[in-house]
């Protein structure tokens, strides 16, 4: 069965510093793996997301994930936070040779960026 | 449409009441997801409908809540006699739904139910 961690609630990062939300997975095979990103009171909105290739994938917003596929990870990072950036974010994975399967969500860690 | 629609935006219902929750997917999806969010926690699925059809149910939390979806577009979500617990943002998803394809989730602004 597929499964995904975010073994931190909360991330606290000095603005201008890098900053990382970790992630890890679970799946038979080669996963799809996203990142979403919540706004206080809005919705869920896709930030990237890896399918195949480079194992360093660039999104919205200036953030990048990297794919370590020995380390079953999918890390979220930027290099130089902005207090805006003070949001939910979440991990998904997907199986892609699971016939009807669905996107499991981590529980969220909460990122928080003080000026 | 250009992108998940969900209604009401808000829902204040008392405690016992039914409600209604609706979904309109970005056309074409026939991937359809329901969520649940309470204040300040993760995601918890409810249901997963590929076309008409309902493959995951597992994540309905009571027989108060069901969910149907017709014409493979619209979708709602009903919960009956309503208690206080059910209070929460309810979230939309679609996607593709075909084989092989990424599968990316575009989410609808939710609607918050309170239970009075």
């Amino acid at each position: 069965a597929q499964s995904v961690a975010q073994p931190e609630d909360q991330v606290n990062v000095a603005e201008g510093n890098p900053l990382t939300v970790k992630c890890t997975y679970s799946v038979s095979g080669n996963p799809y793996l996203f990142w979403y990103v919540q706004y206080p009171n809005r919705g869920l909105q896709f930030l990237l997301k890896y399918i195949t290739g480079d194992n360093l994938v660039k999104g919205s917003y200036g953030f990048e994930a990297e794919f370590n596929k020995s380390q079953t990870s999918f890390h979220l990072k930027k290099p130089s936070a902005l207090v805006s950036d003070s949001a939910l974010y979440f991990c998904a994975v997907r199986d892609p040779y699971s016939s009807a399967s669905k996107i499991i969500f981590g529980s969220g860690t909460r990122l928080s960026i003080r000026p | 449409g250009a992108g998940v629609s969900q209604s009401p935006s808000n829902k204040v219902t008392e405690k016992g009441k039914d409600v209604e929750l609706r979904c309109d997917p970005i056309s074409g999806h026939t991937a359809l997801y329901w969520y649940r969010q309470r204040l300040g926690q993760g995601l918890e699925f409810l249901i997963y409908f590929q076309g008409n059809s309902a493959p995951d149910k597992s994540g309905l939390p009571s027989d108060r809540f069901s969910a149907e979806r017709t014409g493979e577009s619209v979708s709602t979500l009903t919960i009956q006699r309503t208690q206080q617990e059910d209070s929460a943002v309810y979230l939309c998803a679609s996607s593709s739904g075909l084989a092989g394809d990424t599968d990316t989730q575009y989410f609808g602004p939710g609607t918050r139910l309170t239970v009075l």
